[in-house]
Order: C-alpha cells, then structure tokens, then sequence
C-alpha cells in the first residue's frame, strides 16, 4: 500500500480483556517497529521485526504484551487482560531496511482506552 | 544508552516569528537525529535528518536543524511561522544496539501559532 496502515483507529475496552492491534506495513518495507504514545510520556519503543531475524523485544512492558510478523508483512500486537495503565495510542512504522539512515514512516495509530 | 531531552512541553509563537524548538541528546558514538511532526490524529512525519555531512540540515516546510556536537544540541528552527505549523514535534536519536535500530525519541514539544 500507499502507507502504514494500522486497525483498528479506535479501540475501547474493559479492564481484562484481551485486545488485537494490526499493522499493514508499506509494501517492500523489511523492518517494522511497534511504539506506545502515552500523553506526556512520548514514544516508547516496544518491538523491532527486521526480515526473518529473531524481532527485538526488548521494550515490551510486561509478559501480557506480545506481537508477530506473519509471513514478513503484516504485524498483530496483541495485549492480554488489559489494565488502564495501557491506555495509549499505539503506532506502527516501517523502514525499507533496519539502516538509521533509513526513514521510518509511520502510521496513524490505534487509540486504546481501557475502562 | 541514548537519550534526548527536548525542553518545553509547550512552545507559543506569533504568526510571522522565529520558531525555535530545542533538542539535547546523550550518545557515546556519532550520532543519527531526527525531527519528526505530529499533526493531530496523525502519525508521526519526518521533518529532517541528520547522519553524516553538514552539520546544518534542511527540511520540509522551510525548517532547519544544526548539529553541535560540542553542545550535544539539534534545535529546530524556522525563520518565520504559519497558522499550519501548529503541532507537536518530537525530536529522535538512532540507537543503534546490537541487531536493532530503535529509535530513542524526546517526550515531544507542542507548538502553538497565535495570529
């Protein structure tokens, strides 16, 4: 596609249910990076996929947190009984390659409200 | 580990006035630095970069960075701002660990443009 696509753009849900977030990265792009947006908190880096190496996970908050790159596209960040601390706008991005000198593009993000 | 400070969570400027948004970053080796802007409920769009090279970087919509390294600074300006630049802007230090090419980003400054 075009850009990063990302789904749902909203998202509200009760405390302890499990929730779905997915990236449709732009079409080519090897590397793929999940950040969580929280207000005045900035991006925080959550999770790197670079083609078929082991994703870097270093930034997930917890075990309740995981995410997957199927077939090297299209990414789901999935988060189990979810808590109002997780409560964020959780954005996408996509590089052509995992070079810094590479632009990340990202996209709009899902806004996730936990009642 | 890299870090970046942007001071002020809020910047207000008259329409036709210097914008000057500040960015301090912490790196023990040669640095990548990023703008990006944030218009609402919009992903993130790059600004401008710097890798290598010149140490003053031009970008989209007439803004411009400069690389001190003697002060660890890469401030964003623009010579004279516009109603369309209200948003906020984040600046981002490549953090080039083992396998990874996460992004470390500042907790972001909001411009506002007052006519």
């Amino acid at each position: 596609g075009a850009g990063v696509s990302q789904s749902p753009s909203n998202k509200v849900t009760e405390k302890g249910k499990d929730v779905e977030l997915r990236c449709d990265p732009i079409s080519g792009h090897t590397a793929l990076y999940w950040y969580r947006q929280s207000l005045g908190q900035g991006l925080e880096f959550l999770i790197y996929f670079q083609g078929n190496s082991a994703p870097d996970k270093s930034g997930l908050p917890s075990d309740r947190f995981s995410a997957e790159r199927t077939g090297g596209s299209v990414s789901t960040l999935t988060i189990q009984r979810t808590q109002q601390e997780d409560s964020a706008v959780y954005l996408c991005a996509s590089s052509q390659t995992g070079s810094g000198a590479n632009v990340l593009t990202f996209g709009a993000g899902s806004r996730l409200t936990v009642l | 580990a890299q870090s970046v400070t942007q001071l002020g969570s809020h910047v207000s400027v008259s329409e036709g006035a210097l914008v000057l948004l500040r960015c301090n970053y912490s790196s023990s080796v040669p640095p990548y630095l990023f703008w990006y802007v944030q218009y609402p409920n919009q992903g993130l769009q790059l600004l401008l970069k710097y890798t290598t090279g010149a140490t003053l970087v031009k970008g989209i919509n007439g803004f411009e960075a400069e690389f001190k390294k003697s002060e660890t600074s890469f401030h964003l300006t623009k010579p004279s701002a516009h109603m369309s630049d209200a948003a906020e802007y984040f600046c981002a230090v490549l953090n080039s660990g083992a396998g990874s090419y996460q992004l470390t980003f500042g907790k972001g400054t909001k411009l506002s443009v007052i006519p």
